[in-house]
């Protein structure tokens, strides 16, 4: 069946640090791709897409790359701010369902 | 400002009681579901609905019911049956690749 996977948290990191989140995916077919990211005390917010293979999607500083050779998606920024902290959730659209990942909490350090 | 708006932000009920959790967006979306998250578990699908006076199960419907009367209006009951009850509950609405969530409503059954 389809599903996502990522990485399990809390990541921490220092103001400023390199960020990569995993992501991984099993679907049939070609799936869209999504970052959300869940601020606290917010609902989900979409924060960057991919419709197909070798797409990249960017916002905020943020990126990720829809891999098929490797069915992943993963979320990297080159220097994370204390306003990133948030919970990080992939996903994916296949057959007029979206299904998520379990979320990554990422706390940032100043 | 367009939006979707959950209430109440807090519930409390007994168990053995029925509740029913509101949902109401002026996107204008056709689309609208709802989902249960538990922390670790990520987001699950509880129901979701394509087009007035139709849904569909998601995966994890048993205990919860729905209706679609209006666009507008996707309210979700959780009933006494639902064995697991104490959640936060997410509302979300989309058209296209988007998807617009509410900003949820905690609900403790003790």
């Amino acid at each position: 069946g389809n599903s996502v996977t990522q990485m399990e948290g809390p990541v921490t990191l220092s103001e400023e640090a390199f960020l990569t989140i995993n992501c991984t995916y099993t679907a049939t077919g070609y799936p869209s791709l999504f970052w959300y990211v869940q601020y606290p005390g917010e609902g989900l917010q979409l924060l960057l897409k991919a419709t197909k293979a070798d797409d990249k999607g960017s916002n905020k500083g943020f990126e990720a790359t829809y891999r098929k050779e490797t069915t992943s998606f993963h979320l990297e920024k080159g220097s994370v701010q204390v306003s990133d902290s948030a919970v990080y959730f992939c996903a994916l659209d296949r057959d007029d369902k979206i299904i998520f990942g379990k979320g990554t909490r990422l706390h940032i350090l100043p | 400002d367009g939006g979707i708006t959950q209430s109440p932000k807090y519930l409390f009920r007994k168990e053995g009681q029925n509740v029913t959790l509101s949902c109401e967006q002026n996107l204008n979306h056709d689309a609208m579901y709802w989902y249960r998250q538990d922390p670790g578990q990520g987001l699950r699908l509880i129901y979701y609905s394509q087009i007035v006076n139709d849904f569909q199960k998601g995966d994890i419907a048993e205990g919860y019911s729905v209706s679609r009367e209006k666009k507008e209006s996707f309210p979700l009951t959780v009933t006494s049956a639902q064995k697991n009850p104490t959640a936060f509950y997410l509302c979300a609405s989309s058209i296209g690749w988007s998807l617009h969530f509410g900003n949820g409503t905690r609900l403790t059954v003790t």
